[in-house]
């Protein structure tokens, strides 16, 4: 079956600008999480959607940052006024609900390059 | 609060030699611990857990058991191909609310034909 996709898979932008990362998680996925990974470095916890709403935004680094999952499928994470330290791959998970020992499914990642 | 420490790489194998990656971790309760591993080009993919003290998961030769007293995950492989080389990367799930992952910082490997 699909996996999660996001979109787009490269985004170049300029410092200052306004973007627009994309995820579709897997059909049925009531948990949806977007993680950050810089160069070299593992994944770090953005944001937490259980249905539509974001159970958990403590990962988020400050207010330029914000993400909507409006019907509780697609989600969208957008950055305002974008910075150099904002590149990085941005990475979307889904799962089946939230639970010890539950598997998260990962996207290919956005790699995002503010320039 | 919540951590995971992971060997540093590179680790540079020759082809059918044994592989170990370390993993420890700081946690509150009794978390679940996985391996993810990212091969060139690709996403991240689930490639064993385990989800309590002493389980042990293991996945295409790839084994790794759950320590609670030396809070470690390590991955072993008994020999490694070529087609293993990739980021490895140890996460524990945290134990309420979100669940949301804790990562390492990853562990390239390459291994030599």
């Amino acid at each position: 079956g699909a996996g999660v996709s996001q979109t787009p898979s490269n985004k170049v932008t300029e410092k200052g600008k306004y973007v627009e990362l994309r995820c579709d998680p897997i059909s049925g996925h009531t948990a949806l999480y977007w993680y950050r990974q810089s160069l070299g470095q593992g994944p770090e916890f953005l944001i937490y959607f259980q249905g539509t709403g974001a159970a958990d935004d403590s990962g988020l680094p400050n207010d330029r940052f914000f993400a909507v999952r409006p019907e509780g499928s697609v989600s969208t994470l957008k950055i305002q006024r974008t910075e150099r330290g904002d590149s990085a791959v941005y990475l979307c998970a889904s799962s089946p609900g939230t639970g010890g020992g539950i598997t998260q499914y990962f996207g290919p990642g956005t790699r995002l390059t503010v320039l | 609060g919540n951590s995971v420490t992971q060997m540093e790489g590179p680790v540079t194998l020759s082809e059918e030699a044994f592989l170990t990656i370390n993993c420890t971790y700081t946690a509150t309760g009794y978390p679940s611990l996985f391996w993810y591993v990212q091969y060139p080009g690709e996403g991240l993919q689930l490639l064993l857990k385990a989800t309590k003290a002493d389980d042990k998961g293991s996945n295409k030769g790839f084994e790794a058991t759950y320590r609670k007293e030396t809070t470690s995950f390590h991955l072993e492989k008994g020999s490694v191909q070529v087609s293993d080389s990739a980021v490895y990367f140890c996460a524990l799930s945290t134990t309420s609310g979100t669940y949301k992952y804790i990562f390492g910082t990853g562990t390239r490997l390459k291994v030599l034909a």
